[in-house]
């Protein structure tokens, strides 16, 4: 079974700051690993994701996010915080081959000051 | 369709009333996914179906929620005799339109807010 854990539901940033968002993965096999956003309202929309090869995987909107299997994260990032940034963010896991449930985690909600 | 379409977008329910939601996936799109997300949570996995399949329901709460999709394409999920508790976004996604290997990418609707009185 996989699973994900998101460190800090609510997470502010200044504009212009660097975004961190903390995810840790928990697979008894190689896992994919997914980062989702979600605007107010709307459904899910991926950001970026990890299922093989290179280890730092770049997404839209300026987010990457890095493999690291001895840690067991996959942290999400952007350099520079965007006030259109704000939203929730959901760290999500799954096996590889074949059906495969998704697993999300509870999500961190991305707040940005002006 | 250009994405995933769900409807009603919104439903009010008494306690003990029965509704249904409806889910138009991406066309040709394979697997369809049903996910509930309660208030400040992430999405939790309901079932999934490939085709008119239903390959997993092991997500689903209770034998008062039933999921079908005859024909391989839309998708119901019913909710017999509401109760407070079942008050969420329910989220349909679907995926893999080749039905190959799963990498996980998930197109979401918007999702329909359940609130039961």
């Amino acid at each position: 079974a996989q699973s994900v854990t998101q460190l800090g539901s609510h997470v502010s940033v200044s504009e212009g700051a660097l975004v961190l968002l903390r995810c840790n993965y928990s697979s008894s096999v190689p896992p994919y690993l997914f980062w989702y956003v979600q605007y107010p309202n709307q459904g899910l929309q991926l950001l970026l994701k990890y299922t093989t090869g290179a280890t730092l995987v770049k997404g839209i909107n300026g987010f990457e996010a890095e493999f690291k299997k001895s840690e067991t994260s996959f942290h999400l990032t952007k350099p520079s915080a965007h006030m259109s940034d704000a939203a929730e963010y959901f760290c999500a896991v799954s096996g590889s081959g074949g059906y495969q449930k998704v697993t999300f985690g509870t999500g961190t909600k991305l707040q940005v000051i002006p | 369709g250009a994405g995933v379409s769900q409807s009603p977008r919104y439903k009010v329910a008494k306690r003990g009333q029965d509704v249904a939601l409806r889910c138009d996936p991406i066309s040709g799109h394979v697997s369809l996914f049903w996910y509930q997300q309660a208030l400040g949570q992430g999405p939790e996995f309901l079932t999934y179906f490939q085709n008119e399949a239903q390959l997993d329901k092991s997500g689903l709460p209770s034998d008062r929620f039933f999921a079908e999709r005859p024909e391989g394409s839309v998708s119901t999920l019913k909710i017999q005799r509401t109760q407070q508790e079942d008050s969420a976004v329910y989220l349909c996604a679907s995926s893999s339109p080749s039905g190959g290997s799963n990498t996980g990418e998930l197109f979401f609707g918007e999702g329909s807010r359940l609130t039961v009185l």
